[in-house]
């Protein structure tokens, strides 16, 4: 079973701060990473692509990518309220399969 | 113009019903996915379908059909409802980079 494992949260941090979250994945071989961010009631949507060891920067959000390790994150700086929502990690395993984490929830206090 | 839509957005029905989900994507891609999102969040893959043609196929019971008349269609077809098919069920679209949601459909059995 390929899984990718991400601490449910929630995870709250002070306007203005970094947010860090984290995602483990069990396949080796997985090339292809993803961050989604859904607000509650609403469908997944893209938020950052990763394919390479290091760093991605988009504007305020930053993706890492440790294949050694097998550990992707994102960190958003001067996090916004409305920031706030579940955060989805996902691995591409096997073709076109994306396989997805359970989930973080954000919560950025004004 | 939406991109990845669904009808309904909301379904209640008892169960033993059987009821349908479609999905249509306007964006000219081969791959389509069917997703169940349960009340914990957590999003899984049930279905794909490469140019009407079924390539992924989860442990789903054999409730559950899909049906994908053309690439841009892909329908889900549930018989004899069950409590715990209660879910938000997401279409999704593949394109050049990762994966594109519809808006979700919101089933409840009751």
């Amino acid at each position: 079973q390929k899984e990718v494992e991400q601490n449910s949260g929630p995870l709250s941090v002070p306007e203005g701060a970094i947010a860090s979250l984290n995602c483990t994945y069990s396949d080796r071989g997985s090339q292809s990473f993803f961050w989604y961010r859904q607000y509650s009631g609403k469908s997944p949507e893209l938020i950052m692509s990763i394919y390479s060891n290091g760093d991605k920067e988009d504007g305020r959000f930053t993706a890492q990518l440790n294949k050694a390790s097998q550990y992707v994150s994102l960190l958003i700086r001067d996090s916004q309220p409305s920031d706030s929502a579940t955060y989805l990690c996902a691995v591409q395993v096997g073709g076109n399969k994306l396989v997805f984490g359970a989930g973080t929830i954000l919560r950025v206090k004004s | 113009d939406t991109a990845v839509s669904q009808t309904p957005k909301y379904l209640v029905t008892q169960m033993g019903n059987d009821k349908s989900i479609k999905c249509e994507q306007n964006l000219g891609h081969d791959t389509m996915y069917w997703y169940k999102q349960d009340s914990k969040k957590f999003l899984k893959i049930m279905f794909s379908y490469n140019n009407k043609e079924l390539i992924i196929n989860e442990t789903v019971p054999n409730r559950f059909s899909p049906k994908s008349p053309d690439k841009a269609h892909l329908n889900l077809h549930i018989n004899s409802l069950e409590l715990g098919d209660s879910a938000v069920y997401f279409c999704a679209s593949l394109g050049q980079e990762t994966q594109y949601f519809g808006p979700g459909t919101r089933l409840l059995v009751l």
